[in-house]
């Protein structure tokens, strides 16, 4: 069975510091893996996505994860935070790709301070 | 514009009032899904659709009933809603159950059973 265990229900950064959310998943196969970004009273949109090309995943609004198999992670980080990042974000892993049966995580609200 | 589209956005009812929610999606997508999102939970899948007429259960299917009798509408049906069934409710398609693009969500329906 597959899940995802998100670290920190909420993270508070500084504008300009670094955002490092903390993703683990377990799958028994190669996983796919996901990371959703929440804005208040909208629906999850695609941040990026690990499909087993790169380790290193670009995303969109400057964001990135690393897949790493050994420590069984799929951080999710920015190098400079901004305002219009405070947000909600779920990681989410799936065995066969976007749609079916994709496990969410409880997710982790940023927060960002000036 | 590519989208998924859920009506109603706000719903208040009572117990036991049958209830429709309604998504379509005009991707041409194959798969699609609903989740129910509650506080410190994330996204519980409740039913998914891999085709028409192709339905199954997610994680938190009691309470609910779906359809898929054309590719583009996938609504949500509660025959006698109860106070638990209270929650913010998505719906999400993909292109295919193996489609590794991630999800596409609607805005979400925000439901309150009195």
């Amino acid at each position: 069975a597959q899940s995802v265990t998100q670290l920190g229900s909420h993270v508070s950064v500084s504008e300009g510091a670094l955002v490092l959310l903390r993703c683990n998943y377990s799958s028994s196969v190669p996983p796919y893996l996901f990371w959703y970004v929440q804005y208040p009273n909208q629906g999850l949109q695609l941040l990026l996505k690990y499909t087993s090309a790169a380790t290193l995943v670009k995303g969109i609004n400057g964001f990135e994860a690393e897949f790493k198999k050994s420590e069984t992670s799929f951080h999710l980080t920015k190098p400079s935070a901004h305002m219009s990042d405070a947000a909600e974000y779920f990681c989410a892993v799936s065995d066969r790709g976007g749609g079916f049966k994709t496990i969410f995580g409880a997710g982790t609200r940023l927060f960002v301070k000036a | 514009e590519a989208q998924v589209t859920q009506n109603p956005r706000y719903l208040i009812t009572v117990t036991g009032k049958k209830l429709t929610v309604t998504c379509s999606q005009n991707m041409n997508h194959e798969y699609m899904s609903w989740y129910r999102q509650d506080p410190g939970l994330g996204l519980r899948q409740i039913y998914y659709s891999m085709n028409v007429e192709v339905t199954d259960k997610g994680d938190v299917p009691e309470g609910y009933k779906v359809s898929r009798k054309e590719k583009r509408n996938f609504p949500l049906i509660l025959e006698s809603p109860s106070p638990n069934q209270t929650s913010l409710y998505f719906c999400a398609s993909s292109l295919a159950e193996t489609d590794i693009g991630g999800y596409t969500f609607g805005s979400g329906t925000r439901l309150t059973v009195v």
